[in-house]
């Protein structure tokens, strides 16, 4: 079975950054991933996916200020220059054949 | 920019059914799988079902194996979940999401697009 652990909650001043981190479960470490936000009142949208190999392929339209790194079974995103419009939740997502699994989401408070 | 539109969500009784729609746009819907994905007040992203790019394979999330039906008129680049047995529980935003990949199986099962969303919402 496959599970996505991440931190309920983060925060960070306006300006500065922060690094989120999304840890796949043992047998799993090698899976890739991909990073979701969701701001308040909308739906979600694809920040980016994280190959295996720790290469990452942006969605449409994100931001310099967004990438993505690797550290064994930890899958992390990193937002530098943290505006306000970055107060967000934050989801990992991975996939196998037949099912799709979510991290339990990351409430990024800017402050 | 795709597009996906969803409709169909309401108001419903414990025990009744409702089907949604995706109206898809502005890609090639018939290349890629697709799934539902839903956010129930207060909780974070879950996964529903996924139907693949021809429509001959499905997966189902246990929460709702034997009660939904996702399907697909690739004529009409629409996805469909028809969903009986409605409890309290399945109250949520229900999301469509295009996949990256066209099999639903273990390649390109990232969510690249998202739709806005339809809120069902089970109560008497």
């Amino acid at each position: 079975q496959i599970v996505l652990t991440q931190s309920p909650s983060a925060s960070a001043s306006l300006g500065a950054s922060v690094k989120l981190t999304c840890t796949l479960s043992s047998g799993h470490s090698e899976y890739a991933i991909a990073w979701h936000q969701q701001q308040p009142d909308k739906g979600p949208r694809c920040l980016m996916k994280l190959n295996r190999d720790g290469s990452h392929i942006k969605g449409d339209g994100i931001p310099d200020r967004f990438s993505a790194s690797m550290s064994g079974a930890e899958r992390y995103l990193t937002i530098s220059s943290l505006q306000s419009e970055d107060e967000a939740d934050y989801y990992c997502q991975t996939w196998d054949i037949g099912i799709r699994v979510f991290g339990g989401g990351t409430k990024l408070t800017v402050l | 920019e795709v597009q996906l539109v969803e409709s169909g969500g309401g108001l419903v009784q414990p025990g009744g059914s409702l089907r949604l729609s995706c109206a898809a746009s502005t890609f090639t819907f018939t290349n890629y799988a697709m799934s539902w994905v839903r956010r129930a007040p207060g909780k974070g992203l879950e996964w529903v079902s996924v139907i693949s790019a021809s429509g001959d394979s499905t997966s189902y999330a246990d929460s709702v194996r034997g009660r939904f039906t996702i399907s697909r008129d690739n004529s009409r680049n629409t996805l469909l979940l028809q969903m009986s047995s409605l409890r309290a529980e399945d109250t949520a935003l229900y999301y469509c999401a295009k996949e990256a990949g066209n099999s639903g199986g273990n390649t390109g099962g990232n969510f690249d697009w998202w739709g806005q969303g339809t809120l069902v919402t089970v109560s008497s």
